[in-house]
């Protein structure tokens, strides 16, 4: 079964600044997508960033990228300039690859980014 | 792009009572979609999926029950709550090979 593990219970980052959150995980399989959703306290699930395991290029959105070392079987979230609003929940999830079939996404525990001026 | 809807946004419930919470999507078609349940300060935990009409599987047995009477139409039930019930439940939608799932807002259930 896969695992997902964020050991960063909490984080806190000066408005600006530059945070990394990390995420480790254990899988057999070899094809697989990663992500992180950003949960605020609304808490509705918001999709930040996602990765292609067979794709060697971190992914980028905006401020938002990956550092996805496949043989470490890490994937860790950087946000640049941050800003108040990101403040919230941060998970990483891990979904199998699979064509035409549904399958869940595992997540990890979730780190809270605090924001401070 | 895809709209998940989910109703109601808080419900309190007594113990014993039965459930029906209620997952729509809009801007897709055919779309796998998910329950999941998520206890307070932790990761979110799948209960059903199904990839169409009528097919419906079960990632943990427990007290609830899902259905998928329309293509964007996705219910979870419960005939008899208990106090583990209690928590906030999400839907979630995937449409096509980015594999990316998107979410509604949530029901924060509690039971008492």
């Amino acid at each position: 079964a896969q695992t997902v593990t964020q050991s960063q219970p909490e984080m806190s980052v000066q408005e600006a600044e530059t945070v990394t959150l990390s995420c480790t995980y254990d899988t057999s399989e070899s094809d697989y997508y990663l992500f992180w959703y950003k949960q605020p306290p609304s808490r509705q699930m918001i999709l930040v960033i996602r990765q292609e395991a067979y794709k060697q290029q971190n992914a980028t959105e905006n401020r938002f990228s990956v550092n996805f070392q496949k043989a470490a079987k890490s994937f860790s979230l950087k946000i640049s300039d941050s800003q108040l609003g990101d403040a919230a929940m941060y998970f990483c999830a891990y979904r199998r690859a699979n064509t035409g079939t549904a399958s869940k996404l595992t997540f990890g525990t979730g780190t809270r980014l605090q924001v401070t001026l | 792009s895809q709209t998940i809807h989910q109703w109601p946004a808080t419900l309190v419930q007594p113990v014993g009572s039965p459930l029906s919470l209620e997952c729509t999507v809009e801007g897709t078609s055919n779309p796998n979609l998910y329950w999941y349940r998520q206890a307070a300060g932790r990761g979110l935990q799948l209960l059903f999926y199904s990839v169409g009409i009528g097919q419906i599987s079960s990632e943990v047995p427990q007290n609830l029950s899902a259905s998928r009477p329309q293509d964007r139409q996705f219910i979870l039930s419960s005939k008899k709550l208990l106090l583990s019930d209690s928590g906030f439940y999400l839907c979630a939608s995937e449409r096509g090979s980015s594999y990316e799932q998107y979410f509604g807002p949530g029901t924060r259930l509690t039971v008492t």
